[in-house]
């Protein structure tokens, strides 16, 4: 059975930085295309970035860009977001998403999400 | 970046109607759409992907439609469990993007 379990959630200062983690269980991260994706509270899905299953390629966000790196570990099947230069509206459930294949193409498995919330 | 919109923003709807939300990519993005249904408090699942494809366990009564520029979502034969937001996302290309989504409500 496919499990995602994000953390590293918390509250943070404007221009501060925090780093979540998503570890996955039931399948190698190693053979698909990761993602995370943020909602804003009471808002719609926001794509963040992307990574595909070796690596090469990654994208993110224009929002994001530049601020938010993304990467992953194979020996311990984890993906990662280092968020740095954190703004208040990056205040969201950030969600961790396994592909359905290995390029990129649907977040076909998700996380519960956690809650980043930047304020002074 | 391809920019997506959907319309309607929101639909009262009754059990037992038909349903039809519009998806539009600001640029041709072939059938690399998918559909995803979202409760409150919980994570999206994904209805349709590759624009038509009905995803294994998704009740038939979801079927999408389009290519290119614009799609379609059609719900028929509402049922209470269908009352949830709708999203559309691209990806023909990075970055992937959302629709706003479409929030359907009991009339």
């Amino acid at each position: 059975e496919v499990q995602l379990v994000e953390s590293g959630g918390a509250l943070a200062q404007p221009g501060g930085s925090l780093r979540l983690s998503c570890a996955a269980s039931g399948f190698s991260i190693d053979d698909y295309a990761m993602h995370w994706v943020r909602q804003a509270p009471g808002k719609g899905l926001e794509w963040v970035s992307g990574i595909s299953w070796d690596s090469p390629f990654i994208d993110y966000a224009d929002s994001v860009k530049g601020r938010f790196t993304i990467s992953r570990d194979s020996a311990k099947n984890a993906l990662y977001l280092q968020m740095d230069s954190l703004r208040t509206e990056d205040t969201a459930v950030y969600y961790c998403a396994k592909d359905k294949g290995r390029f990129g193409e649907l977040m076909l498995d998700w996380g519960q999400g956690t809650l980043v919330t930047v304020s002074s | 970046d391809i920019q997506m919109t959907q319309s309607p923003s929101s639909v009262s709807a009754s059990v037992g109607d038909r349903v039809t939300i519009t998806c539009r990519a600001s640029h041709g993005i072939s059938t690399w759409l998918t559909w995803y249904q979202q409760k409150p408090g919980k994570t999206p699942k994904v209805l349709i992907y590759a624009a038509a494809g009905l995803q294994g366990g998704v009740s038939s009564r979801f079927s999408g439609s389009g290519s290119g520029t614009d799609f379609t979502l059609t719900i028929t034969n509402l049922q209470p469990d269908d009352f949830a937001t709708y999203y559309c996302q691209q990806s023909n290309r990075f970055p992937f993007t959302f629709g706003p989504g479409t929030k359907v409500e009991i009339k």
